[in-house]
């Protein structure tokens, strides 16, 4: 079956490490999202890619990076610069511009 | 202005009734409209796209009205499984983005 598969699932960090978020999709969409969801609030875009080799930050990039060097695949890292991770995190990919967005489970990240 | 703007919940409504949320959009040159239902600590789901002449599936129905800027989504017939957070989603012109409400809260009530 098609879909966007996130892992894992759960993920703890201790205060200043690096974690990487894997998200994946065999959908052939061409464009990738990675979005934060905060208890009882909206969800708030990090980073996205319309194109293999490219990618643009979002609304609060700060403290995230990310690579998009496979079609399938977009990693999002968090890194020790984001000072409050603990967050559900969104994968999301589109096959064009303006069609419905199709998403992942979720990561739920804590930091220990 | 927010980009999208959703009513403020939560909604608590008894089985049966008929629920209606509202969602206002700023940007005029706005092309496509969704209605995402998202439960609690699960990824959104699409629930129907919008379109300018309105959809109907089932006990939902979607309203698009451009002129002023905004998109409504019916339900009739509440039922229990019907609680959740609805997100009302907006895609603007050229390579950016879906762009999220925050979402109104039903609760749908025996």
């Amino acid at each position: 079956d098609g879909g966007i598969t996130q892992s894992p699932k759960y993920l703890f960090r201790k205060e200043g490490q690096n974690v990487t978020l894997s998200c994946e999709q065999n959908l052939n969409h061409d464009a990738m999202y990675w979005y934060r969801q905060d208890p009882g609030q909206g969800l708030r875009l990090i980073y996205y890619s319309q194109i293999v080799n490219d990618f643009q930050k979002g609304d609060i990039a700060e403290g995230y990076s990310v690579s998009r060097e496979k079609k399938e695949s977009f990693p999002l890292t968090v890194t020790s610069a984001q000072k409050n991770p603990t967050a559900f995190y969104l994968c999301a990919s589109t096959p064009t511009a303006h069609t419905e967005a199709f998403f992942g489970q979720g990561t739920r990240l804590t930091v220990v | 202005r927010k980009e999208v703007e959703q009513d403020p919940g939560p909604f608590n409504v008894p089985e049966g009734a008929t629920v209606a949320f509202n969602c206002t959009y700023s940007n005029s040159a706005s092309q496509s409209f969704f209605w995402y239902r998202q439960d609690c600590r699960k990824e959104p789901k699409l629930l129907m796209s919008v379109y300018s002449s309105g959809n109907e599936d089932g006990r939902f129905t979607a309203q698009l009205n451009r002129a002023s800027q905004y998109i409504s989504l019916l339900i009739r017939d509440s039922k229990l499984s019907d609680s959740a957070t609805y997100l009302c989603v907006v895609n603007n012109r050229g390579n950016t983005p879906l762009v999220f409400g925050k979402g109104t809260r039903l609760s749908v009530i025996a």
